[in-house]
């Protein structure tokens, strides 16, 4: 079975900073897809970013970037002058090519100091 | 367009009790996926339904069930309920449940099972 694992439970930055959360997944695929969502305190889950593993580009959007290390399994998200909007739990989720599940890491709370 | 809708956004139960919950997707969605999400356990797949089928089932007790109407509109059940029930429930909707599909989540029900 597919995993994500999310091994900082907190994280804190530094507005204006840049900040990396990081995720590790096993998988025996080869094709799949990787997402980022953010969960604020309203609790509405939105999508960050994501990543084809056929891509070998890595993805960004605006602010965040992510830096996809396929051989490694490695997908971690790179946020750039952090704003305190960005202040919310990270999820890093895994999707197969076959079946619409996802499979989320346990999250990253992140806080935003002034 | 309307996002992703559910009903009750707040539940208090007993243990023993049944609850259902309901999700009404985004306007031309037709996949509808279900999570719960607890502090320890992260976001767990429940069931995706899709045309009024459930395509894919995750791995929890038969106490949990879902359906899916022809308006696309979903709900779960969630019989004799346990005190480790009390979880945020959240569904996910996309359009056909293609990989390349964001999945888009509701506010969530949060149940208090007592």
């Amino acid at each position: 079975a597919q995993t994500v694992t999310q091994s900082q439970p907190e994280m804190s930055v530094q507005e204006a900073e840049t900040v990396t959360l990081s995720c590790t997944y096993d998988t025996s695929e080869s094709d799949y897809y990787l997402f980022w969502y953010k969960q604020p305190p309203s609790r509405q889950m939105i999508l960050v970013i994501r990543q084809e593993a056929y891509k070998q580009q890595n993805a960004t959007e605006n602010r965040f970037s992510v830096n996809f290390q396929k051989a490694a399994k490695s997908f971690s998200l790179k946020i750039s002058d952090s704003q305190l909007g960005d202040a919310a739990m990270y999820f890093c989720a895994y999707r197969a090519y076959t079946g619409n599940q996802f499979y989320f890491g346990t999250g990253t709370s992140l806080t935003v100091i002034p | 367009k309307a996002g992703v809708t559910q009903t009750p956004r707040y539940l208090i139960k007993t243990r023993g009790q049944q609850v259902t919950l309901s999700c009404s997707p985004i306007s031309g969605h037709r996949s509808v996926s279900w999570y719960q999400q607890t502090p320890g356990q992260g976001l767990q797949f429940l069931f995706e339904y899709f045309s009024e089928t459930q395509r894919n089932k995750g791995n929890f007790p038969g106490r949990f069930s879902g359906r899916q109407f022809s308006n696309s509109r979903s709900e779960m059940n969630v019989s004799t309920l346990e005190l480790g029930d009390s979880a945020l429930y959240l569904c996910a909707t996309n359009r056909a449940g293609e990989v390349q599909e964001t999945q888009y989540f509701g506010p969530g029900t949060r149940l208090l099972v007592l």
